[in-house]
């Protein structure tokens, strides 16, 4: 049973072009999370989807960012035009629709380097 | 303003010993309450988690202290050993219960020197 998959594991961007980032939940899991870790920093929650719907997306940027998450195929946070101050480490993770409150489980990432 | 406070960024143990990491949080309402443990260029992995009904939780090694009135929690690891060595983030469950989003903490640094 494969884990969460993120895919690329790096990623280089110029300032102004776009970033997609891809995941792919845990089998049987309808949940996905997005999280972006600056240096030194924690984890910061982005957004929370389930198929084809934002359930929260208050850690969202208002502009540049957006994700989704549709009935088939990965969920993708695009960042559009990035900056420098986008370079991070960025988390999804996904939990089924009965797991336990809280507890995600967390792919290995991508880590954004804007030049 | 950080809802959840990892106040000491690094704490090195002798293998055997016992590990301590703190948590602070500041939201009464936090109910559920979970640490993860990373390693450089991985996502984090679940390690142990606590509901704020109970004020501790045991799980072979690990065990999670709950002090609510303090508002703070605590991680034990004992006996500590190499591979214990990794961040460990704290982390709240935002209000409500629900699968929403985690609060982290910044991370604890450990280090088991052998």
């Amino acid at each position: 049973n494969a884990g969460v998959m993120q895919n690329p594991r790096h990623l280089v961007r110029r300032r102004g072009q776009e970033a997609r980032l891809r995941c792919s939940p845990m089998k049987g899991h309808s949940h996905v999370y997005w999280y972006r870790q600056l240096p030194e920093e924690g984890l910061k929650f982005m957004v929370y989807l389930q198929k084809e719907n934002i359930i929260d997306e208050s850690g969202m940027p208002k502009e540049r960012f957006s994700a989704e998450f549709p009935k088939e195929g990965p969920s993708i946070l695009r960042i559009q035009q990035v900056v420098r101050g986008d370079s991070a480490a960025y988390f999804c993770a996904s939990s089924p629709s009965s797991g336990r409150a809280g507890e995600q489980f967390f792919g290995p990432g991508t880590r954004l380097t804007v030049l | 303003d950080q809802q959840v406070k990892q106040n000491s960024p690094s704490l090195s143990v002798q293998e055997g010993r016992i590990s301590i990491l703190n948590c602070d949080y500041t939201n009464s309402m936090f109910d559920y309450f979970l640490w993860y443990k990373k390693y450089p260029a991985e996502g984090p992995t679940f390690l142990i988690s606590i509901s704020s009904i109970k004020d501790k939780n045991e799980d072979g090694r690990f065990t999670v202290f709950l002090n609510k009135s303090a508002k703070h929690l605590s991680l034990h690891i004992v006996p500590s050993q190499p591979g214990d060595s990794a961040v460990y983030f704290c982390a709240a469950s935002a209000p409500g219960g629900s699968q929403g989003n985690l609060i982290f903490g910044k991370g604890t640094k450990l280090s088991v020197k052998p």
